[in-house]
């Protein structure tokens, strides 16, 4: 079985851009988490999808920030316009129901803005 | 603001000796507490989760936890090279619906 794969696996904008985080999470997952982590901190909490709903998007830092899960499968996350203090790692992660267990993590996705 | 405290190391042990990797948190009503092993670049595995007082163990590895002093931690046993990775204690939030509040990480280095 695949796991939850994330894409691009890195990449490098200039301030002021848009970039677009993709996740697959695994298949049957009704549960969708995208998490962050900036250098020297600790990874944080976004948001959690529930199929194609937000249960959850307490940890969003600002409107510059839109994650998606349209059909309950594949979700975006989209920052416009990038900013320095966005650089860092994006991890999705997926899980079942009943979703307090585990969440498989996908690779993440490595975002440097210049 | 809840928040989980590990010591960010790098801890360094001998191979075959018994690593410890401790962690506190501050919600004291958390009820599900997790250790993930990160090697570098890599995605985080979750290894161990215990939800109640006491030890877990699984293989070489044993979680322990005390709620009334707020504390987990994970016990390595005869360590390997291969263990050397960032662990991160996490815990999941008291009445959340899956929010789960990560450490920082302790990085762990096993001498050869």
């Amino acid at each position: 079985e695949a796991g939850v794969t994330q894409f691009p696996s890195h990449s490098v904008i200039e301030k002021g851009q848009t970039v677009t985080l993709r996740c697959d999470p695994i298949s049957g997952h009704d549960n969708l988490y995208w998490y962050r982590r900036v250098m020297g901190k600790e990874i944080k909490f976004l948001l959690h999808f529930v199929k194609e709903s937000k249960q959850d998007e307490s940890g969003m830092p600002n409107n510059r920030f839109l994650a998606e899960r349209t059909g309950g499968t594949y979700s975006t996350l989209k920052v416009q316009p990038a900013e320095l203090e966005d650089s860092g790692v994006y991890f999705c992660a997926s899980s079942q129901e009943p979703s307090w267990e585990t969440q498989y993590f996908g690779p993440g996705t490595r975002l440097l803005v210049l | 603001q809840k928040e989980v405290e590990q010591n960010s190391g790098p801890l360094s042990v001998p191979e075959g000796a018994i690593a410890s990797l401790n962690c506190t948190y501050s919600d004291r009503g958390s009820q599900s507490f997790f250790w993930y092993r990160q090697y570098s670049g890599k995605s985080p595995e979750l290894i161990m989760s215990i939800y109640s007082n006491g030890d877990k163990e699984d293989g070489r590895f044993t979680a322990q936890l005390n709620k009334a002093s707020q504390y987990v931690s994970l016990l390595i046993r005869d360590s390997q090279p291969s263990d050397s990775a960032t662990y991160l204690c996490a815990v999941r939030e008291r009445g959340g619906d899956d929010k789960i509040i990560f450490g920082k990480g302790t990085r762990l280095h096993i001498l050869p």
